[in-house]
């Protein structure tokens, strides 16, 4: 069965460092997702990406994040100059069609610990 | 503000027993409602839709009612095994839109 796969699993950096967050979507799918998840708290849409473009994107999505699709399989996350609080699970998900039939599949996450 | 509540932070019944999760919400008006399982370090795994014009949506020991007037959607597993012991999140969507608000999640343990 087709899954959603992200590299890496886990990520330690320094805080004012760069990550990049890889995934690479269900290959017919044409909606991406990124959400993060708080250890102990609730996932939290960051932003979805249409037809090359970001179509919504939350109010955690500031300046310091940034997505793409480098190529017809990867999706990317990048945070620019990483703080304390983004330390977090990173899902991303994506769905064959959007809004009432929305069913997104989502990934296993990169966990991301920021020092 | 939007609040998404889910009725309790962990719910544990007897193996065979139904179990029954609350998902509660305010100053929203979805267009669809979608459960989530999540296991422990695991992304969350899609269970069932349903729209807000749809009452009821059954799928195998899975039930889902939706009332938009109550605001609130129940989640029903019949028959539970300890292999549905897990994380159930809800999650709300608007027409139009790929932002999908998630509640905290009800854990759940079902006990041999």
């Amino acid at each position: 069965e087709p899954e959603v796969t992200q590299t890496p699993s886990h990520q330690v950096t320094q805080m004012g460092q760069e990550v990049i967050l890889r995934c690479v979507p269900i290959s017919n799918h044409l909606y991406f997702y990124w959400y993060r998840q708080i250890l102990g708290q609730k996932v939290e849409f960051l932003v979805s990406f249409y037809n090359n473009e970001i179509s919504e994107k939350s109010e955690i999505f500031d300046d310091q994040f940034s997505v793409e699709r480098p190529d017809g399989s990867n999706f990317t996350l990048k945070i620019r100059s990483t703080k304390l609080e983004d330390s977090a699970m990173y899902f991303c998900a994506s769905s064959a069609t959007s809004g009432r039939a929305n069913e997104q599949f989502f990934g296993p996450g990169t966990r991301l610990t920021v020092l | 503000s939007q609040k998404i509540e889910q009725n309790s932070e962990a719910l544990n019944i007897q193996e065979g027993k139904t179990a029954t999760l609350t998902c509660n919400y305010t100053n929203y008006s979805p267009a669809y409602l979608q459960w989530y399982r999540q296991d422990p370090g695991r992304g969350p795994v899609f269970l069932l839709l349903i729209r807000e014009n749809e009452k009821e949506k059954r799928k195998e020991r899975l039930k889902v009612t939706f009332d938009t007037t109550l605001k609130q959607s129940l989640f029903h597993i019949t028959a539970s095994q300890p292999a549905d012991s897990a994380t159930y999140l809800c999650a709300l969507g608007r027409l139009g839109n790929n932002d999908m608000r998630f509640g905290a999640g009800t854990r759940l343990t079902v006990k041999p």
